[in-house]
């Protein structure tokens, strides 16, 4: 059965601290990885990723992808209140479905 | 471009009743995607369809659940009977064909089952 996990499942910073989320996945005939962003309201897109070592940057977020360790980590530096969240990754086969984590709960304290 | 749009925003009922939520996908966008998002998980896919196809049922409850898109354009998701355990967000999501990696998701329809 194809899933994606994510760690940690929470994690509190404060302001300008650095942070790490990691993403993990088995997905059968895999095509591309995705990080979402969510607050109170529907996901928002951040990034896909199809290739492995190709860094996509926007701002202070960045994210890679590791198709031989089947993994991806989202990057955020210098965060700010504004970037507490809800971070969601999710995979998808050739179906074009989207198979989400648990996603990561980040809350950034001022 | 107008995004996804969801109704009822909002939807409160007890138990054992009935309850639809409708989606309007963006224009032109051939797939669409019900998924379930219980509070503190993510989002988990109900159904998928491909123009008025489906593609995925496999995770929908189809005992209580249905959903239909008749002229493969918008789509309505119905709950009868509703359990405590349906309580949740009910996002609705399209994309430009079946592999096209992005999707783009609506507000969501909030249900709570009393």
């Amino acid at each position: 059965e194809d899933k994606v996990v994510q760690s940690p499942l929470s994690l509190v910073v404060h302001e300008g601290d650095t942070v790490t989320l990691n993403c993990s996945y088995e997905v059968t005939n895999f095509r591309s990885l995705l990080w979402y962003k969510q607050e109170k309201k529907a996901p928002t897109f951040l990034f896909m990723l199809t290739s492995s070592g190709i860094e996509k940057k926007s701002g202070r977020l960045s994210s890679i992808l590791d198709k031989k360790e089947l993994f991806s980590i989202l990057n955020i530096t210098a965060t700010q209140t504004g970037d507490s969240a809800i971070y969601l990754c999710a995979c998808t086969g050739n179906t074009g479905k989207l198979i989400f984590g648990q996603g990561t709960t980040l809350q950034v304290k001022p | 471009e107008a995004g996804v749009a969801q109704s009822p925003r909002y939807k409160i009922i007890e138990k054992r009743q009935s309850v639809a939520f409708w989606c309007n996908p963006i224009s032109g966008h051939a797939t669409l995607y019900w998924y379930q998002q219980i509070l503190g998980q993510g989002p988990k896919l109900l159904i998928q369809f491909q123009n008025n196809g489906v593609v995925d049922d496999s995770q929908l409850p189809k005992d209580r659940f249905s959903a239909e898109r008749l002229k493969g354009v918008d789509s309505t998701l119905k709950i009868q009977p509703a359990k405590l355990e349906d309580s949740a967000v009910y996002l609705c999501a399209s994309s430009l064909d079946r592999g096209a990696g992005e999707l783009f998701f609506g507000e969501g329809s909030r249900l709570t089952v009393l």
